[in-house]
């Protein structure tokens, strides 16, 4: 059972890299999110997509895109990277209830 | 005032004992509630729901408290494997809001 998978694991970006945080679902989920996870700040919803086709700002979009390719995939770029969005980033879909991807680790350098 | 608050902890607990914590939330159109359990450098991960009445599964007993705006998870008989931190989220207009979490030591 996939479930929700992201790629990469793990990155390392210097200061104006691009990259983009691939996540995919396998459940028929509409509902679709990206949060970062800072130490003491818990999780932050960057954006969210409540169906194919459509994407919406969350919490911290500052600095992030997104595309909801279909219903399975939702990604996430970082145009030009900057140290303050060294974190933990977690794919999840659902709507109630959300399941996560195993995360990914980005530092910027 | 955050709308979703959790003790951070360490609450540190030995083995076999019975520990609670709390959630408040701000919100009172919050609809839905949920405990997550996340191990260290992994992702989140479903424990329970909290249903109005309160709900049991099996050791871990959630309940919610509306007119005081918290919700509370109670482990009973605490296990080595409960170590972890735990996540509440309050569904408010299908976006869930997240505390920032409470971290359980269990000691032999």
């Amino acid at each position: 059972n996939a479930g929700v998978t992201q790629t990469p694991k793990f990155q390392v970006l210097k200061t104006g890299q691009s990259m983009t945080l691939q996540c995919a679902q396998d459940m028929n989920h509409n509902s679709m999110y990206w949060y970062r996870q800072d130490p003491g700040m818990g999780l932050r919803l960057i954006y969210y997509s409540a169906s194919e086709g459509t994407t919406d700002k969350g919490e911290v979009p500052n600095g992030y895109n997104v595309s909801r390719l279909n219903k399975r995939e939702f990604s996430l770029r970082l145009e030009s990277a900057a140290p303050s969005q060294t974190s933990v980033y977690f794919c999840a879909s659902g709507s109630d209830t959300q399941y996560f991807g195993p995360g990914t680790r980005l530092t910027v350098l | 005032r955050k709308e979703v608050e959790q003790d951070p902890g360490p609450f540190n607990v030995p083995e076999g004992a019975t520990v609670a914590f709390n959630c408040t939330y701000s919100n009172s159109a919050s609809q839905s509630f949920f405990w997550y359990r996340q191990d260290c450098r992994k992702e989140p991960k479903l424990l329970m729901s909290v249903y109005s009445s309160g709900n049991e599964d099996g050791r871990f007993t959630a309940q919610l408290n509306r007119a005081s705006q918290y919700i509370s998870l109670l482990i009973r008989d605490s296990k080595l494997s409960d170590s972890a931190t735990y996540l509440c989220a309050v569904n408010i207009n299908y976006q869930l809001i997240w505390g920032a979490g409470t971290k359980l030591i269990i000691k032999p």
